[in-house]
Formats: C-alpha cells, sequence, structure tokens
C-alpha cells in the first residue's frame, strides 16, 4: 500500500543523466525528510541518499538528492552498467504514524 | 561495523503464526540512538515497513499489519524479533531486519541479507 508514487521505469544511455521523482502528501514527504535506497538485483537494499540530500560514507558523488514541498528527487549522473537496480524513496507518514516506501523506480542502463 | 543476521522458519503453514529472529553483531542492540525495523517483500514487488522497536519499549506498527505484528527485542542475546500470526499465501516475501536512525529522518542502515518465507500448506 505504497503511498509514495514513482515512476515504473526510466532509461538512459552510458554517460547521461536520469532524475527519478518521488511524490507524496503533506503527512509524509511534505513535512519529513526523505532517504532513497538503491536495490541492486537479489541483493538487499541499501542506504543511497540520507536525510533529503546526504551520501553516506562510500556512496558515489554521481547520486545526489533534493526535497521541494511534497516531491523528492534522485538524480543519478554519468550513469553506469553497475546503476542498472531499483531504486526506493521512502519517508515518515505523520497520518499512518508508520514508515512509508515508494512504489521503486528500475533503472535501465541502455 | 553493526551487521544483522535474519533467521527462521523458511515454510510456515497457512493460518499459523510466522516467526524471525535479527542477531545484531558489531554493535549493542540497547543502544538509544536507533530503532530495530522489519520490512517484507514480495517476490518482484516493492518494500512494505512492517514495524519498529525502541530499546525504551515503544513500538510502532502498519495499520494495515498492527492487528498481527508483534516485534519484541532480547537485549541479553542483542536480538530482536518479529511474530506475524493468521498468515495467508499474500504473507510470502523475502523479510528484512534493518538498523533505523532514532533522529529526524530515520533512515534505514544497515539492512540484514533476507530471508524468503513461504506460507504454503
Amino acid at each position: 500500500q505504497s503511498v509514495l508514487t514513482q515512476p515504473p521505469s526510466v532509461s538512459e544511455a552510458p554517460r547521461q543523466r536520469v532524475t527519478i521523482s518521488c511524490s507524496g502528501s503533506s503527512s509524509n514527504i511534505g513535512n519529513n525528510a526523505v532517504n532513497w535506497y538503491q536495490q541492486l538485483p537479489g541483493k538487499a537494499p541499501k542506504l543511497l541518499i540520507y536525510y533529503d540530500d546526504l551520501l553516506p560514507s562510500g556512496v558515489s558523488d554521481r547520486f545526489s538528492g533534493s526535497r521541494s514541498g511534497t516531491s523528492a528527487s534522485l538524480a543519478i549522473s554519468g550513469l553506469q552498467s553497475e546503476d542498472e537496480a531499483d531504486y526506493y524513496c521512502a519517508a515518515w507518514d505523520d497520518s499512518l504514524n508508520g514508515y512509508v516506501f515508494g512504489t521503486g523506480t528500475k533503472v535501465t542502463v541502455l | 561495523q553493526v551487521q544483522l543476521q535474519e533467521s527462521g522458519p523458511g515454510l510456515v503453514k497457512p493460518s499459523q503464526t510466522l516467526s524471525l529472529t535479527c542477531t545484531v553483531s558489531g554493535g549493542s542492540i540497547s543502544s538509544g540512538s536507533y530503532y530495530w525495523n522489519w520490512i517484507r517483500q514480495p517476490a518482484g514487488k516493492g518494500l512494505e515497513w512492517i514495524g519498529r522497536f525502541y530499546p525504551s519499549g515503544s513500538t510502532n506498527y502498519n495499520p494495515s499489519l498492527k492487528s498481527r505484528v508483534t516485534i519484541s527485542v532480547d537485549t541479553s542475546k542483542n536480538r530482536f524479533s518479529l511474530k506475524l500470526t493468521s498468515v495467508t499465501a499474500a504473507d510470502t516475501a523475502v523479510f528484512y531486519c534493518a538498523r533505523g536512525w532514532a533522529g529526524d529522518g530515520g533512515w534505514f542502515d544497515p539492512w540484514g541479507q533476507g530471508t524468503l518465507v513461504t506460507v504454503s500448506s
């Protein structure tokens, strides 16, 4: 019952830039920080961006995040084949009093 | 660094209770800086947060699962557990445990590798 909406898929050629949107509401993204997770095929999710735009240690600076109003976005620049994965946004929801994930976006490198 | 490892039966019969344990190594589960979470993912589908436990004893559960879920902690063994009652085939999923930051943002890091639980007779 995802309450955060993402495009199902995005694709782009190597070395190009893609952006993934995450649309929510005032009870989640509008009032709480957004985190992003990368899930490589067959693997557990991994923290990619936290607190809207911060990179954990070891994450490439080709990844960047932002939040405005009730939406957030993840950008991947200099796309590489190793970036092929599913990406999820997530945030706390004050109305549900729980954590909500986005619907997920599959990134394909052409 | 902190590592999490899920364990438990891979097959559960319909109407029975699913029980999983997450063992934490490299850090104390009693740290007041973190929540301890369960998350699941049906095959080919997205992530669903199940609930979390804070060392003080407080819990939060996904409203859609709240009537069937209990998360508890065994600090003596540095592990926490999930119980999901009255399971059906719809509960078949990979279950992950994850540490969650207790401050603003509440991000999950790290995650366990996940364990597949199939509900079938």
